[in-house]
């Protein structure tokens, strides 16, 4: 099946630096999801894109779709304590749809630490 | 968005005994909502999708009997835990789709935390 590599698996940085992380997967995907999840609770939506390209902000978080439809990006600019959590990307398997529409494919999560 | 209410939050339960937990969608209709499974800082793996009215469709691996699904309503799923083991302690997770269309949305109920004694 089709598989999302999220990296880095890991980030430890000072409050008010900016953070960057990716998703690329073999095949195409034509949604790109980007979730957070705090400790002991399900994942929150953070940005949903459609269209290759698509460059769409949120706050102070900004994702982009790759043009290849392969890969997406998840930036979060001036982080603060509160942005500790795993964030996932997520997209629908390329035949989703039908019974399996809302059926998504996980990256493996990065674990995001800020330090005061 | 969308709101996916889970219930139990947490529940330990004795070996060999059984644990249900629910699945609703409060403000929409779900014909179809998806039970996932969460090892301590891993990804979501997905179990199984349930489907109103008719059988759960589960993935490779995971076994029916073990993991009963029932999704009777449009706004409720459940998910039964059979004769649980310790190695079925683990967080799990529902989620339901949002909009129909390009929006190929899902979202998530807040996770129930099994722990097997």
């Amino acid at each position: 099946g089709q598989q999302l590599n999220q990296s880095p698996q890991s980030m430890f940085i000072q409050e008010g630096e900016d953070v960057s992380m990716n998703c690329t997967s073999s095949s195409i995907f034509n949604t790109w999801l980007w979730y957070k999840q705090d400790p002991g609770e399900g994942p929150v939506l953070l940005i949903a894109l459609y269209k290759a390209g698509e460059l769409t902000s949120n706050g102070r978080l900004t994702a982009q779709f790759g043009i290849t439809r392969k890969d997406s990006f998840l930036n979060i600019s001036a982080s603060i304590p509160s942005d500790v959590g795993i964030y996932f990307c997520a997209g629908p398997p390329i035949n989703a749809g039908g019974t399996s529409y809302g059926k998504l494919t996980f990256g493996q999560g990065t674990i995001l630490t800020v330090h005061p | 968005g969308a709101v996916v209410s889970q219930h139990p939050s947490r529940v330990i339960c004795k070996s060999g005994t059984s644990v249900k937990i629910e699945c609703r969608s409060l403000d929409f209709q779900a014909t179809t909502m998806f039970w996932y499974r969460q090892f301590p800082k891993q990804s979501l793996m997905l179990m199984a999708t349930s489907n109103e009215g008719s059988k759960a469709t589960y993935e490779q691996g995971v076994e029916k009997d073990k993991f009963l699904i029932n999704h009777a309503s449009l706004t409720l799923s459940t998910l039964t835990v059979t004769s649980a083991h310790p190695e079925d302690s683990s967080f799990y997770i529902c989620s339901a789709p949002g909009r129909q269309g390009l929006k190929r949305e899902a979202f998530f109920g807040q996770g129930t935390r099994l722990t097997v004694v």
